[in-house]
């Protein structure tokens, strides 16, 4: 989805450096989401935010921290990067101004490799 | 927490042929919705079903969700090349917190 952007596209580092990956987002939604993907583990939940100065944890928060800078804004830090966080990310959107049962929108993801 | 399960994980098909993945949650859900993922894509909303025993229909795709609502299917009916890719269901749990959990995909390979 072209109105939910994610920087950088791809990203390889090394063990313990800090990392952050952008999304931002033109739709106008209130809540945001950080995903990660994994070969046969599907989609899980890292944290989530229904609206500015919300912060959730999802299912998998160990290791990662966000921030949600505005509306259109939420980053997702790797404050020390192992090599089992390699993955690809996802941001998603979707807007609760619609009902709560509201489809979400992804981004084009962030293959992040951590050697 | 909330699971939902989603088999197969993986098929292949002739071209032309049928395909079905079926997701089933641990908890009743009150709603499901329905991705696909193409090859080096990202996951794109299909379908939503909300009503206990609903069956909707997109051309080729018929999605149900059961009179339970643990459990939902996707069928393809005669499936063909452009229908390869990664189907997702994704469940909302009734009184939860309005926040969805995937299932694990089912990849689907289509053979010329």
């Amino acid at each position: 989805d072209a109105d939910v952007t994610q920087t950088p596209r791809n990203r390889i580092t090394k063990t313990g450096k800090r990392i952050m990956l952008e999304c931002s987002q033109t739709k106008g939604h209130d809540r945001m989401y950080w995903y990660r993907q994994d070969p046969g583990l599907g989609l899980r939940l890292i944290y989530y935010s229904f609206d500015v100065k919300d912060i959730n944890k999802g299912e998998i928060s160990d290791g990662y921290s966000v921030s949600r800078q505005a509306q259109a804004k939420f980053s997702l830090s790797l404050e020390s990067a192992i090599p089992n966080q390699t993955a690809l990310y996802f941001c998603a959107t979707s807007d609760a101004r619609q009902g709560t049962r509201q489809p979400q929108h992804f981004g084009d993801g962030t293959r992040l490799s951590i050697l | 927490g909330q699971q939902v399960m989603q088999i197969p994980q993986y098929q292949h098909v002739q071209e032309g042929e049928d395909f079905t993945t079926y997701c089933n949650s641990s908890t009743t859900l009150s709603n499901i919705q329905w991705y696909k993922q193409r090859p080096g894509g990202h996951p794109v909303f299909l379908i939503q079903l909300v009503k206990s025993g609903e069956v909707k229909k997109q051309k080729r795709l018929t999605f149900q969700f059961g009179e339970a609502k643990k459990n939902s299917s996707l069928h393809i009916t005669a499936t063909q090349t452009t229908d390869v890719g990664t189907y997702f269901c994704a469940g909302m749990k009734e009184g939860g917190y309005q926040k969805v959990t995937f299932g694990i995909g089912t990849k689907l390979q289509v053979i010329p």
